[in-house]
């Protein structure tokens, strides 16, 4: 009964190589969010989706890319991933409230290793 | 922006005791969730919680907006419980930020 799965649960990578996250969901929401938490800090959120209107934080470096190709599916791509992006990574959704933000439900989260 | 302040930051129980989480947060909400993150990291959705009192189980939730806090309540806390809670308020479109958090430690 998953509504919101994030792949892989463990990646790592190296240095300056690219990485793709990923997270469905099977809740038809139309808001999906991507969240980046270091340790013993609370969860920063990225930018998020509101159907295919793609949000961007101010201070997300351009390091971070996302796609959403369809409702059920939204990417994180880091392209030169540094050290200092070693973190969680959490998917979240949430919706249908137009007029403010509705229950959110998170991913089991994706946790990034750089070497 | 808006500033989410939690406390106490770090508390340790009993199993059995009661305790009481507070948000401050600096500006007017729409509204405001609570959330527990266990030690897996898996965060959960305890309370949607804009105004007024809610109940589940051994939880409540009281969020007075007119004077920008909220308190989660736990009663006869488990193990299971142990984890971060994270108190979170509507900052822009379809937007949370998320407090500082609490970290409890519940112990047999």
């Amino acid at each position: 009964d998953a509504m919101v799965i994030q792949n892989p649960r463990y990646q790592v990578t190296q240095f300056g190589k690219p990485v793709t996250l990923s997270c469905s969901q099977t809740l038809n929401h139309n808001v999906m969010y991507w969240y980046q938490q270091k340790s013993s800090q609370a969860p920063k959120l990225l930018f998020h989706y509101y159907d295919k209107d793609f949000n961007n934080e101010a201070d997300t470096p351009d390091n971070f890319q996302s796609r959403r190709p369809n409702t059920s599916f939204c990417f994180l791509d880091i392209r030169s991933p540094g050290l200092g992006d070693a973190a969680m990574y959490l998917c979240a959704t949430s919706g249908p409230l137009v007029d403010r933000v509705d229950t959110q439900y998170f991913g089991p989260g994706t946790r990034l290793t750089v070497l | 922006g808006i500033q989410v302040e939690q406390s106490p930051p770090d508390l340790i129980l009993q199993e059995g005791a009661n305790s009481t989480l507070r948000c401050n947060f600096s500006d007017s909400v729409n509204n405001l969730q609570w959330f527990h993150q266990n030690p897996w990291g898996q965060l959960i959705n305890l309370f949607y919680i804009p105004s007024g009192t809610k109940q589940n189980g051994r939880l409540s939730a009281t969020t007075v907006a007119t004077e920008r806090y909220s308190l989660l309540y736990i009663s006869s806390s488990q193990t299971t419980d142990s984890g971060v809670y994270f108190c979170a308020v509507e900052s822009g479109f379809q937007k949370l930020v998320f407090g500082t958090g609490t970290r409890l430690l519940v112990s047999p």
